[in-house]
């Protein structure tokens, strides 16, 4: 079965400081990854993807992912936090095998804070 | 710059109601989804949809939820009748999946409230 932990309810850091926002997964193929951003009382807004190659993705906003397939993680990084980028965080992930069709398990999401 | 769209964006309603939610997805994608987003449960999938046929609707409340696709620029999700423990915030997703995209865009959401 496919599942997707981020192990942390909220993340605090300083502006100017890098943060990383944890995730981890477990599918049974290949894994598609996704980080998903979500500010107050607003959707979700894509971040970015992991489908294959480079393991470290560049999205939105000066965002970055490394995929990680001996550790099963696909973590958030950004190596200066603005006090915008408070919001929730959510990471999700789907099978790529065949058969697949497209749905994504979504993480429990995570708050960042980012204090000035 | 092309977006998922959602009517209403708010509803209030008394319990024992019907409610209709309606989503126009991103042209050109081939699968909808709706969720539905509360603080304890967190973000739930409900029903979606390839092609507008649909493709899963087993995170949905058969007895009072009901999701359709009447043409392709088109999604709707209706409870009848509502309940209190049917307020959540519901998102409506589209994506171009199958192809190189692979990514759901997500609409505003319908904020409900049902008293």
């Amino acid at each position: 079965a496919q599942s997707v932990a981020q192990p942390e309810d909220q993340v605090n850091v300083a502006e100017g400081n890098p943060l990383t926002v944890k995730c981890t997964y477990s599918v049974s193929g290949n894994p598609y990854l996704f980080w998903y951003v979500q500010y107050p009382n607003r959707g979700l807004q894509f971040l970015l993807k992991y489908i294959t190659g480079d393991n470290l993705v560049k999205g939105s906003y000066g965002f970055e992912a490394e995929f990680n397939k001996s550790q099963t993680s696909f973590h958030l990084k950004k190596p200066s936090a603005l006090v915008s980028d408070s919001a929730l965080y959510f990471c999700a992930v789907r099978d790529g095998g065949s058969g697949n069709t497209g749905k994504l398990i979504f993480g429990q999401g995570t708050t960042l804070q980012v204090k000035p | 710059d092309a977006r998922v769209t959602q009517t209403p964006r708010h509803k209030v309603t008394e319990m024992g109601q019907e409610v209709t939610m309606r989503c126009q997805p991103i042209l050109g994608h081939n699968t909808v989804f709706w969720y539905r987003q509360t603080m304890m449960q967190g973000l739930e999938l409900l029903a979606y949809f390839r092609n507008r046929a649909p493709l899963d609707d087993s995170g949905m409340p058969k007895d009072r939820f009901s999701a359709e696709m009447p043409d392709a620029t088109l999604a709707t999700l209706k409870i009848q009748p509502s309940e209190p423990r049917d307020s959540a915030v519901y998102f409506c997703a589209s994506g171009l999946l199958g192809g190189v995209a692979d990514t759901q865009y997500f609409g505003p959401g319908t904020r409900l409230t049902v008293l």
